[in-house]
């Protein structure tokens, strides 16, 4: 049973230049949403995706923007990169039920130039 | 609005000992959950153990234990009988009824001596 996916597994860019990051969820699950994790810090929310619209939004830019396909997988954009956007990005999934624990992937470590 | 205070930086555990991990919510819901996290160095969030608000009885999972204490809006974590692999980061974090959004405390590192 492959639990969340994410790819790819790091990822250099310099300042200016958009980034796509992408995960599978675990199997079974209909919900995912995206976290950002500066070094030393707990994650931030970014957005969830549930059936392929946007659900929620935490505290960031419209610079941050989301896509979720079909078949639940989903897309994180972030345009015109900053050197803070510089984190480890992580994508959880879960049941549509509120109650229900999210199933984090490994994450992208993101460094920006 | 909601808030998760982890106030232990760091903590240190002998082997074979229980420790206690803190953590204090805010919220003006009264229907919400509470999520403890682990994330070892290698970075991965793993999921540990879950209490809803209208939980009457404290949740365990294994060595896991969660210390609700509504009134006092705590859900501090309790680790049985440490083992080095315990040495990770710790989250604390909750989500509302009503939203879907999950905080994050800022965590607390720990470190099992052998």
């Amino acid at each position: 049973d492959a639990g969340v996916t994410q790819s790819p597994t790091h990822l250099i860019k310099t300042r200016g230049q958009q980034v796509t990051l992408r995960c599978s969820p675990k199997s079974g699950h209909d919900t995912v949403s995206w976290y950002q994790q500066a070094l030393g810090q707990g994650p931030q929310f970014i957005f969830q995706y549930y059936e392929e619209e946007e659900r929620q939004r935490g505290n960031f830019p419209d610079r941050f923007s989301g896509h979720q396909f079909p078949n639940y997988s989903s897309e994180l954009n972030v345009n015109a990169l900053l050197l803070g956007d510089s984190a480890l990005y992580l994508c959880a999934s879960s049941f549509s039920s509120n109650n229900q624990p999210q199933h984090f992937g490994d994450g992208t470590r993101l460094s920006i130039l | 609005a909601q808030k998760i205070t982890q106030t232990q930086p760091g903590m240190f555990v002998q082997e074979k000992e229980a420790v206690t991990l803190d953590c204090t919510y805010d919220t003006s819901d009264q229907s919400y959950g509470l999520f403890w996290y682990k994330q070892p160095s290698s970075g991965e969030m793993i999921f540990l153990i879950y209490q809803g608000s209208y939980d009457e009885q404290n949740a365990t999972e294994g060595r896991y234990s969660l210390n609700f204490q509504k009134a006092r809006k705590s859900a501090n974590l309790v680790i049985s009988a440490s083992q080095l692999g315990d040495s990770a980061m710790y989250f604390c974090a909750m989500r509302e009824g009503r939203g879907f959004k999950t905080i994050f405390g800022a965590g607390t590192r720990l470190f099992v001596k052998a």
